[in-house]
C-alpha cells in the first residue's frame, strides 16, 4: 500500500524531555510538511522540506527541529524549548509535479505530563 | 498566519439536506483546496480549484471560487451521516513556495 505513516499514534512526554515524531512516506514525493493542530485553531505549519537535505521554517518553528536525510523520511523533534507542546501533529507530503494536493498521515497526539 | 476563514464555524443538518460551507481569504492565490478530517484522523483532500476556474464538481461536491470577492464555497448535496466531519479550506499563494495556509475549519454534523 502506498501512503504516509506516522508513529507513534499517542506519545506522552515529561516536561523538559525532547521527543521525536516519525513520518515516513512511500509515495516518492519530494515535498514533506509538519503541521500542528490545536482545538479551534486549524493547522499551523511548523517546518517543510521541498527536497532531500533542505528544509525551511514554517510559521511556528520555535522549539522544533527537523531533518531530511532521506526522501522517505522527515522526523520532527519537539525540544524542551517548546513551551506548549501538547497538540496533535500531522505530517503531509506532496508530489512536486502536482498543483498542491497534500497527502496526510494519521497524526500523532503528543501529551506533555 | 491564517489565510482562509471558514463560515459557519459549525453546521448541523438533517440527512438528505444540502450543506454549504464558505471560505474567505486575503491574498492572491494559485489555487484553493478543500480537505475533510474525521475526528482524531489525518486530513483527506477533497477537491482543488485553480484561480482561473469558477466552478468544479466531484461526485456530490460542488466548489465555486470568486477571486474578485476572495471567497469560495463548498456544497455537499444530499448529505449523509457519514459526511459528519470537519472541513478545511486551504490556499496556495502565487509565490514560488509550495506552502498551504489552512483555515480553522467547519464542523459539520449530519443527523440521521
Amino acid at each position: 500500500d502506498g501512503g504516509i505513516t506516522q508513529s507513534p499514534k499517542y506519545l506522552f512526554r515529561k516536561e523538559g524531555q525532547n521527543v521525536t515524531l516519525s513520518c515516513e512516506q512511500n509515495l516518492n514525493h519530494d515535498a514533506m510538511y509538519w503541521y500542528r493542530q490545536d482545538p479551534g485553531q486549524g493547522l499551523r505549519l511548523i517546518y517543510y522540506s521541498q527536497i532531500v537535505n533542505d528544509f525551511q521554517k514554517g510559521d511556528i518553528a520555535e522549539g522544533y527541529s527537523v531533518s531530511r536525510e532521506k526522501k522517505e523520511s522527515f522526523p520532527l523533534t519537539v525540544t524542551s524549548a517548546q513551551k506548549n507542546p501538547t497538540a496533535f501533529y500531522l505530517c503531509a507530503s506532496r508530489s512536486s509535479g502536482s498543483s498542491g494536493e497534500q497527502f496526510f498521515g494519521p497524526g500523532t497526539r503528543l501529551t506533555v505530563l | 498566519s491564517q489565510q482562509g476563514e471558514e463560515d459557519p464555524q459549525a453546521l448541523s443538518i438533517q440527512e438528505g439536506e444540502n450543506a454549504t460551507m464558505n471560505c474567505s481569504y486575503k491574498t492572491s492565490i494559485n489555487n484553493l483546496q478543500w480537505y475533510r478530517q474525521n475526528s482524531g484522523r489525518g486530513l483527506v483532500h477533497l477537491i482543488l480549484i485553480r484561480s482561473n476556474e469558477r466552478e468544479k464538481h466531484s461526485g456530490r461536491l460542488r466548489v465555486t471560487l470568486d477571486t474578485s470577492k476572495k471567497s469560495s464555497s463548498l456544497l455537499i448535496t444530499a448529505s449523509r451521516a457519514a459526511d459528519t466531519a470537519s472541513y478545511f479550506c486551504a490556499t496556495r499563494d502565487t509565490g514560488a513556495n509550495s506552502k498551504l495556509t489552512f483555515g480553522k475549519g467547519i464542523t459539520l454534523s449530519v443527523r440521521p
